[in-house]
């Protein structure tokens, strides 16, 4: 089994629909993070996670939130879907310091039409 | 915010040649990241660098603190290695301070 596991791998859905990403780990990390890769652009940090009770803000938050629902699990939802979100989402794990070598598990493919 | 450049941003070899990849950046920074990225999209981590060089396998990652840059070496490549490659560098301030560059696609052709 994989140690980072994003559900669903494939999303098609409308525009003004509300979604949510799921991430579970069993590497045991406290950090969370969630990311966006879009083509002909770097990775793009959404929001993270230091623990249950801590969540803050990445680069381009906007239209975005996060639940941290156990140490283990990490949802990302879209309230309402724009087209302009259709990309490639990423969660992520780390090990402290913030200089670790990040945990990526494989990526959910999102569409908005 | 560091700027993170990656060169070249298309490589296509055949197999056996040896790949370089470079990666340079604009502020100062306490570690250097490799990534590989397969056409399935999954990500994982090759290197951690603060200094020197490192090799596994047939994979060689080297940086120079002093020029900001790092550089990526595949030897005896082979059709396998075809991916995207990755360089994040982090430049401190928290979670914020990691940049990812915009990957260098790699085809090597048998």
């Amino acid at each position: 089994d994989a140690d980072v596991t994003q559900t669903p791998r494939n999303r098609i859905t409308k525009t003004g629909k509300r979604i949510m990403l799921e991430c579970s780990q069993t590497k045991g990390h406290d950090r969370m993070y969630w990311y966006r890769q879009d083509p002909g652009l770097g990775l793009r940090l959404i929001y993270y996670s230091f623990d249950v009770k801590d969540i803050n803000k990445g680069e381009i938050s906007d239209g975005y939130s996060v639940s941290r629902q156990a140490q283990a699990k990490f949802s990302l939802s879209l309230e309402s879907a724009i087209p302009n979100q259709t990309a490639l989402y990423f969660c992520a794990t780390s090990d402290f310091p913030f200089n670790q070598p990040q945990h990526f598990g494989d990526g959910t493919r999102l569409s908005i039409l | 915010k560091n700027e993170v450049e990656q060169s070249p941003q298309n490589l296509t070899a055949q197999e056996g040649e040896f790949i370089t990849i470079n990666c340079s950046y604009s502020v100062g920074i306490s570690a250097l990241h490799w990534l590989q990225q397969h056409p399935g999209g999954g990500i994982v981590s090759l290197f951690m660098l603060s200094s020197g060089k490192k090799k596994h396998g047939r994979l060689i990652a080297t940086i120079n603190i002093q020029e900001k840059h790092s550089s990526l070496h595949i030897t005896a490549s082979h059709p396998r290695d075809s991916a995207v490659y990755i360089c994040a560098v982090y430049s401190g301030g928290g979670a914020d301070g990691l940049t990812f560059g915009k990957g260098t696609h790699l085809i090597i052709q048998p």
